[in-house]
C-alpha cells in the first residue's frame, strides 16, 4: 500500500486549526499511525489505530478517517507543533508518507 | 523509562559490512516485537526490517532482502542489524523501534548514522 500525504509543506499560523491528509492507495482497514519529527530527534508517535492518542501527547491533536482517507488535526496550533508529520500504515505491509513538513507563517 | 540505544553506525566503504546494535532498557524486552527503521538524508521514513518477540519470524523490506539480517539476544536485551553488500543508497539514519502487538510503532532510538562512500 502506497500513502501520499498532502500538503507537502504548510504554513500556519500559531492558532490554527490545521489539517494533514494521508490517502492510501487501498482500503487501510484503520490501521494508521501518524508521527511527529522534529528536526534532528526521531519520530514519536502521535496517534494510532487512526483515532487514538498516545498517552502524553495533547488533545489538541486528533486522528479521524476511513477506508484509503485519513485527516490528522491539530485544533490549535502551537509554535512547539513546527514538524514533519508522517502517516504509517500497517493494514497490508508496513508503509510510510512521504511526510508533511508543518512551519509557521 | 523505555529505553532504546543504536550503536555500530559510521563510514563504510561500498560493498563492505556493518552491524548495528540496539540496547533495550525499562521494559520486557522479550515480550515485544522489534523493528528497524531508516531515513536517508532529507528524505522520508523507510521500514526495513522485523523480528519477532522470539526471533522465529523476521521479514525484510524489498530494498535490503538478501543483504541485511536482523536478529536479537533476549538474554542481553539488544537488537542487532547486520548489513552486508551495503550500497550507497543505504546511507542514512537507522532507528531501532519497538512493534506493538498492532505494528505500529510505540517508541524510538534516537538513531545512528551509516554513510556508504568510497
Amino acid at each position: 500500500i502506497q500513502l501520499t500525504q498532502s500538503p507537502s509543506l504548510l504554513s500556519a499560523s500559531v492558532g490554527d486549526r490545521v489539517t494533514l491528509s494521508c490517502k492510501g492507495s487501498q482500503n487501510i482497514n484503520n490501521y494508521l499511525a501518524w508521527y511527529q519529527q522534529k528536526l534532528g530527534e526521531a519520530p514519536k508517535l502521535l496517534i494510532y489505530n487512526t483515532n487514538s492518542l498516545q498517552t502524553g501527547i495533547p488533545s489538541r491533536f486528533s486522528g479521524s478517517g476511513s477506508g484509503t482517507d485519513y485527516t490528522l488535526t491539530i485544533s490549535s496550533l502551537q509554535p512547539e507543533d513546527v514538524a514533519t508529520y508522517f502517516c504509517y500504515q500497517y493494514n497490508n505491509g508496513w508503509t510510510f508518507g512521504g511526510g508533511t513538513k508543518l512551519e509557521l507563517k | 523509562e523505555v529505553q532504546l540505544v543504536e550503536s555500530g553506525g559510521g563510514l563504510v566503504q561500498p560493498g563492505r559490512s556493518l552491524k548495528l546494535s540496539c540496547a533495550a532498557s525499562g521494559f520486557t524486552f522479550s515480550d515485544y516485537n522489534m523493528a528497524w527503521v531508516r531515513q536517508a538524508p532529507t528524505k522520508g521514513l523507510e521500514w526495513v526490517a522485523s523480528i519477532s518477540y522470539g526471533g522465529s519470524n523476521t521479514h525484510y523490506g524489498d530494498s535490503v532482502k538478501g543483504r541485511f539480517t536482523i536478529s536479537r539476544d533476549n538474554a542481553k536485551s539488544t537488537l542487532y542489524l547486520q548489513m552486508d553488500s551495503l550500497r550507497s543508497e543505504d546511507t542514512a539514519t537507522y532507528y531501532c523501534a519497538r512493534r506493538t502487538g498492532s505494528s505500529y510503532f510505540d517508541y524510538w532510538g534516537q538513531g545512528v548514522m551509516v554513510t556508504v562512500s568510497s
